[in-house]
């Protein structure tokens, strides 16, 4: 069955960096474009970053861009968002989640279980 | 940006009634619109996609329709596991700008 495993999440002080993973399985991670995404305390959800099956083509939130890098390695089937100069709004739990199978926007059928950060000094 | 929003923030509706929640966005997203289902620290759950496709083993009780700007949910007969909060996302543009609606909370009445 498909499994999506987050890790990474911590505490860490304004400023500072954090880098999560997600590791999959039960399907052909290779195939499928991934999203992270974020849910601030008691607050809705909030998409962060895509990136397609080759890691060619990626987009972020405005909110993140600039301070957020998205990567995986299709040969460990692993997600990952790397978060510098993070900042107290981007206290969230992250969320990595599976998309489409083609460069088409698509919904998310699968998620994890979700890493809290929490930014604060 | 698109914006979703959804109506009521809050459904207070009794087992065994049926609930009917909205989701309008700001700009047509054709039949790209997904629902969520979202239980207290768990993650989201996919319930519809392409407006009114049930995702795999998801009960008949749960039903989407509308297209364009204008959206619903219907739960009909409502079991206890089905008091959560549920979100709408659209997934219509590229780049893929995902954006989701702010929640409808499902309370027992």
């Amino acid at each position: 069955q498909v499994q999506l495993v987050e890790s990474g999440g911590g505490l860490v002080k304004p400023g500072g960096s954090l880098r999560l993973s997600c590791a999959a399985s039960g399907f052909t991670f290779s195939d499928y474009y991934m999203s992270w995404i974020r849910q601030a305390p008691g607050k809705g959800l909030e998409w962060v970053s895509y990136i397609s099956s080759s890691g060619s083509t990626i987009y972020y939130a405005d909110s993140v861009k600039g301070r957020f890098t998205i990567s995986r390695d299709n040969a460990k089937n692993s997600l990952y968002l790397q978060m510098n100069s993070l900042r107290a709004e981007d206290t969230a739990v992250y969320y990595c989640a599976r998309d489409s199978l083609w460069e088409l926007p698509d919904y998310f059928d699968y998620w994890g279980q979700g890493t809290l950060v929490t930014v604060s000094s | 940006e698109i914006v979703m929003t959804q109506s009521p923030a809050t459904l207070s509706v009794s087992p065994g009634e049926r609930a009917t929640l909205s989701c309008r966005a700001s700009q047509s997203v054709s039949s790209n619109l997904a629902w969520y289902q979202q239980k207290p620290g768990q993650a989201p759950r996919l319930l519809i996609y392409g407006a009114s496709t049930r995702a795999t083993g998801i009960p008949a009780r749960f039903s989407g329709s509308g297209s364009g700007t204008e959206f619903t949910l219907t739960i009909s007969s409502l079991q206890s596991e089905d008091f959560a909060v549920y979100y709408c996302q659209q997934y219509n543009n590229w780049p893929p700008l995902y954006t989701f609606g702010q929640g409808t909370k499902l309370e027992i009445k």
